[in-house]
């Protein structure tokens, strides 16, 4: 089946450094991919529809100066987390679905982001 | 704006079916119901979905109501592996997913 592949699985950064998190859509094409956050014990929160091509497609309040949202190919597409503070501390999952193929949208195994 | 309601959590013993309820009283004609499933600090995991009538797979069963505003997610025999938190979700085919807060599922040994 459909595989998403995220990395990396965690990271740890300092207050003020930027994190690149990649998404990869290993065994298809993908025009559209989305990115999550997830905090501890809440739903995952959709932060942006990633279009291949163009530029994402950013949620009501979510800033897209800070998280920056790249789709240079079918297959990846990645999200900068801009000055990272310990308030962006979070689980980031990626999704992804070979448009026109099916039902259902795959998602990566996410990753873990604290920020000290 | 949730489109579904579902229980905040629920029990299943080990071994038994797991019935997982949802409501979604203002579905639209063409939006389809699909279930999800995110165990603990995973990425969700797509279960099943359907239209109009009763589907199944290897994960699971989906009951849809005639009228469409509810359905059931059926594990016929759960494992201690299907704790998880379950979330339903009515979408147009090739629309974003926005997530509830779903059905947090306790299998008990």
């Amino acid at each position: 089946g459909a595989v998403v592949s995220q990395h990396p699985s965690w990271v740890i950064c300092k207050s003020g450094t930027s994190v690149k998190i990649e998404c990869r859509s290993l065994d298809f094409q993908a025009t559209t991919m989305f990115w999550y956050r997830q905090f501890p014990k809440q739903s995952l929160m959709l932060m942006a529809t990633s279009n291949e091509g163009s530029k994402a497609t950013y949620e009501q309040g979510v800033e897209k100066d800070k998280f920056l949202i790249n789709h240079a190919s079918l297959t990846l597409s990645t999200l900068t987390v801009t000055s990272a503070h310990p308030e962006d501390s979070s689980f980031y999952i990626c999704s992804a679905r070979e448009l026109g193929q099916g039902h259902g949208y795959t998602f990566g195994s996410g990753t873990r982001l604290t920020v000290v | 704006d949730a489109k579904t309601t579902q229980p905040t959590s629920m029990d299943c013993a080990e071994g038994r079916a797991a019935n997982l309820p949802c409501n979604h009283s203002t579905i639209s004609g063409n939006e389809y119901v699909y279930w999800y499933r995110q165990i603990h600090s995973q990425g969700p995991q797509y279960i099943i979905h359907g239209l109009k009538n009763n589907e199944t797979n290897e994960m699971a069963s989906l009951i849809i109501t005639e009228d469409r505003k509810s359905s059931t997610l059926i594990l016929p025999h759960a494992t201690l592996r299907d704790t998880a938190v379950y979330y339903c979700i009515v979408s147009y085919r090739d629309d974003k997913i926005i997530f509830g807060k779903g059905t947090r599922l306790h299998i008990l040994p």
